[in-house]
């Protein structure tokens, strides 16, 4: 089956940890992004990747970081600068960034930190 | 950075009566796209808005888009328990980025 994947769907950590969240899609797209959502908050864009081995930041990247080895892979590092790293991640894929096509989206990743 | 405006941020309705969502931006838009997200679920698209003044209907949606480009609503005929979740609209405002903003969304819960 084509898609994009997140793992896992539920992620606890301690405080202080980094931790990373897993993104692949088979969709042979060449745009990746991961999205943040809170309570009311709406998706709030962390980073984007228009192409393999290049990203760019997004509107709330402190704190997070990613890599783009793989077309397939755009993996979410939170590390332990992210001062409030509980929420949903949300990662997306669409064919290419400049075409403005639609964007699929993965389950989502709900992290916990405690 | 770009921001878009949608309202309300929630409605609730009884099953039957009719649900508007709007989102609206200070600039003109290169296009705007509404998804779905059922509680619990992830973002699904809907449909694309492109072209000034664009209507587009699917069953008992119909989404247009302004005549500046500037706003856009969704609008849903006899709601039915099925039309719950959230609406939110995407934005993209064009250049070289191609990145969507998403509005907060509306949050639709219906009365059976």
């Amino acid at each position: 089956d084509g898609g994009i994947t997140q793992s896992p769907k539920y992620l606890f950590r301690k405080e202080g940890q980094n931790v990373t969240l897993s993104c692949e899609q088979n969709l042979n797209h060449d745009a990746m992004y991961w999205y943040r959502q809170d309570p009311g908050q709406g998706l709030r864009l962390i980073y984007y990747s228009q192409i393999v081995n290049d990203f760019q930041k997004g509107d709330i990247a402190e704190g997070y970081s990613v890599s783009r080895e793989k077309k397939e892979s755009f993996p979410l590092t939170v590390t332990s600068a992210q001062k409030n790293p509980t929420a949903f991640y949300l990662c997306a894929s669409s064919i290419q960034a400049l075409m403005n096509t639609e964007a699929f989206f993965g389950q989502g990743t709900r992290l916990t930190v405690v | 950075g770009q921001q878009v405006m949608q309202i309300p941020q929630y409605q609730h309705v009884q099953e039957g009566e009719d649900f508007t969502t709007y989102c609206n931006s200070s600039t003109t838009l290169s296009n705007i796209q509404w998804y779905k997200q059922r509680p619990g679920g992830h973002p699904v698209f809907l449909i694309q808005l492109v072209k000034s003044g664009e209507v587009k209907k699917q069953k008992r949606l119909t989404f247009q888009f302004g005549e500046a480009k500037k706003n856009s609503s969704l609008h849903i005929t006899a709601t039915q328990t099925t039309d719950v979740g959230t609406y939110f609209c995407a934005a993209n405002y064009g250049g070289s980025q191609g990145n969507l903003i998403f509005g907060k969304g509306t949050k639709l819960s219906v009365k059976p």
